[in-house]
């Protein structure tokens, strides 16, 4: 079975600073790993995606993310935090590989907050 | 803007009322998704329709039914429901495996 775990359901940070929301993952298949962002009162946009390939993985709005295998990791950064990134982030992983019916697996959430 | 549309945006009813929730996608994505979001927590998993035929049903109550009219279009048609039905309901849709794309949701309310 495959589950997520995000490591702080609340980070702050300060405007300009460093952006590190931490996710690890648990499956038994080579992960098909993602992050969403959700905004107040919306739906949940895809920020990045890692399937196969290169490790490192470039999403919109400035984000990145490193998949570690060996430390079953895919923890989401961004070098200099916006107001506008206040939001609720979302890491997931896909059940591709195992029961395959497209479900996303999601962990609990973490809030950011930025701060003036 | 995003390309799956949900409607409506807002639903307030009755515990005795029937209404539905529409979703829409003109990607060509053969997989659509209904979840469920309650306040600060991560979306349920509803329904999952693959090429407009029920695929998973993760054991939701008979008061929410879903249909597929074709690959554009996903309903949930709603009756007798409780007010701890009241939830921010998303559509998805999807193509490759596991990059769903979400609309903004149905806030609905049940009084």
């Amino acid at each position: 079975a495959q589950s997520v775990t995000q490591l702080g359901s609340h980070v702050s940070v300060s405007e300009g600073a460093l952006v590190l929301l931490r996710c690890n993952y648990s499956s038994s298949v080579p992960p098909y790993l993602f992050w969403y962002v959700q905004y107040p009162n919306q739906g949940l946009q895809l920020l990045l995606k890692y399937t196969t390939g290169a490790t490192l993985v470039k999403g919109i709005n400035g984000f990145e993310a490193e998949f570690k295998k060996s430390e079953t990791s895919f923890h989401l950064t961004k070098p200099s935090a916006h107001m506008s990134d206040a939001a609720e982030y979302f890491c997931a992983v896909s059940d591709y590989g195992s029961s395959n019916t497209g479900k996303l697996i999601f962990g609990q959430g973490t809030t950011l907050q930025v701060k003036p | 803007d995003t390309e799956v549309t949900q409607t409506p945006k807002h639903l307030v009813m009755g515990m005795t009322n029937k209404k539905s929730l529409k979703c829409e996608q003109h990607m060509g994505h053969r997989a659509m998704y209904w979840y469920k979001q309650k306040a600060k927590k991560p979306p349920e998993l509803m329904f999952v329709y693959s090429y407009e035929k029920l695929s998973i049903n993760e054991s939701v109550p008979s008061r929410f039914s879903p249909e597929c009219p074709n690959s554009s279009l996903l309903n949930l048609h709603l009756h007798a429901l409780q007010p701890e039905d009241s939830a921010l309901y998303l559509c998805a849709s999807s193509q490759d495996r596991g990059a769903l794309h979400f609309g903004n949701g149905t806030r609905l309310t049940v009084t």
